[in-house]
């Protein structure tokens, strides 16, 4: 099973501020089959990113992925209010499909 | 639009099982994958199955092996997920959610809460 580690655990920042959120697996993972996700409280999950890369549809531009083989990245550019909220990473290439723990984004 | 319909919540004893439904609508339900994903209180995501809703294969996560069973109705658009001998631990929201075209979660159902107490 690919262990998907997230760091930090809790990033506190403000709004207008750039975040980076890390995701690093346990072996190489297939770039095409990375994806993150926004959760809300209360909330389903949210794709943001798929393929490691590639926006989902009707995400805004702030939100980029990149990354390869055991270490991924998520970068909002600027934070809105709304973004602030619990990010998880997924790799979806071998089986079992495993998420990380979750980087909990808060308003500082 | 396109979307995916849970069940309601419900409250079990353990050792019972529990039947949870999830109905697709705005897409062709056969060409896409659907998963099972589940949430315990306070705690992160942890994948539990997929089903091909077109020919029913499924696979499972080798943990629940034995004990979740997902099927679909073809004629209903509608994938359901059984867990049984249920305890404690599998006090959770349960997601279904769509693989879309890069097999990534891009629709998700509105979560259905199992609560498993004596």
């Amino acid at each position: 099973e690919i262990v998907l580690t997230q760091s930090p655990g809790t990033l506190s920042l403000s709004p207008g501020e750039r975040a980076t959120l890390y995701c690093r697996a346990s072996q190489s993972v297939s770039s095409t089959y990375f994806a993150w996700y926004q959760q809300k409280p209360g909330q389903a999950p949210r794709l943001l990113v798929y393929g490691a890369s590639s926006r989902a549809t009707g995400i805004p531009d702030r939100f980029s992925g990149s990354g390869s083989g055991t270490d991924f990245t998520l970068t909002i550019s600027r934070l809105e209010p709304e973004d602030f909220a619990v990010y998880y990473c997924q790799q979806y290439g071998s089986s079992p499909i495993t998420f990380g723990q979750g980087t909990r984004l808060e308003i500082k | 639009q396109v979307q995916l319909v849970q069940s309601g919540a419900e409250v079990k004893k353990p050792g019972a099982s529990v039947k949870v439904s999830c109905k697709a609508s705005g897409y062709t339900f056969t060409t896409y994958y659907i998963h099972w994903v589940r949430q315990a209180p306070g705690q992160g995501l942890e994948w539990m199955a997929f089903i091909n809703p077109s020919d029913g294969g499924t696979h499972y996560a080798q943990k629940l092996q034995g004990r979740v069973t997902v099927t679909r109705d073809t004629s209903t658009t509608t994938v359901y997920m059984e867990l049984s001998s249920l305890r404690s631990e599998d006090t959770a929201v349960y997601y279904c959610a769509r693989a879309g075209t890069n097999q990534a979660l891009d629709i998700w159902g509105q979560g259905t809460m199992i609560t498993v107490s004596s």
